[in-house]
């Protein structure tokens, strides 16, 4: 069964420095990999996905994340962290067959931003 | 483009009722998966119904149903209430079914209440 870990429940850092939130994966096959924020009492929203090609990936709002085949990391990164990014982030991977097609969440990190 | 949208917002309902969530998707996505999210167990993934078929199915109890209609609005209901269903109920839409490439696009979710 595909499964994904985000190592740390809780990430601090303070604004206008990078942020990393950290995500590995387990997968048959190749993976589908996405990045999804979660703001209080709302849905969550679509930052990026790595399907194939470039390992680096760029998304919304300054975000890019870099898939690393050897290690099964995806990790979320963004060059200057804003107070508006403290939220909740959640990694996802799919597979390519049977269940595994379904998306597959972790448990989510908390980002807060410290001005 | 409107987005996914969910109904009602907030639900409060006693142990052993049934209740019934309605989600319409994004205009022209025919794919419609539920998630349950609590802060203990995270985001787990229901079901999925891609034209009006159901095409994964979460480990949750028979309790937990689904259907899509014809429009590819869909409807989840759950029978016999136990406090335990106390969640927030996410709805995504994407265009095509799972195991794609697409993103999921998620609503803003009904929050149950079980007394």
């Amino acid at each position: 069964a595909q499964s994904v870990a985000q190592p740390e429940d809780q990430v601090n850092v303070a604004e206008g420095n990078p942020l990393t939130v950290k995500c590995t994966y387990s997968v048959s096959g190749n993976p589908y990999l996405f990045w999804y924020v979660q703001y209080p009492n709302r849905g969550l929203q679509f930052l990026l996905k790595y399907i194939t090609g470039d390992n680096l990936v760029k998304g919304s709002y300054g975000f890019e994340a870099e898939f690393n085949k050897s290690q099964t990391s995806f990790h979320l990164k963004k060059p200057s962290a804003l107070v508006s990014d403290s939220a909740l982030y959640f990694c996802a991977v799919r597979g390519t067959s049977g269940s595994a097609r379904q998306l597959t969440f972790g448990s989510g990190t908390q980002l807060t931003v410290l001005p | 483009k409107a987005g996914v949208t969910q109904t009602p917002r907030y639900l409060i309902k006693t142990r052993g009722q049934q209740v019934t969530l309605s989600c319409s998707p994004i205009s022209g996505h025919r794919s419609v998966s539920w998630y349950q999210q609590t802060p203990g167990q995270g985001l787990q993934f229901l079901f999925e119904y891609f034209s009006e078929t159901q095409r994964n199915k979460g480990n949750f109890p028979g309790r937990f149903s689904g259907r899509q209609f014809s429009n590819s609005r869909s409807e989840m209901n759950v029978s016999t209430l136990e406090l335990g269903d106390s969640a927030l109920y996410l709805c995504a839409s994407s265009l095509e079914a799972s195991g794609g490439t697409n993103e999921q696009f998620f609503g803003p979710g009904t929050r149950l209440t079980v007394l």
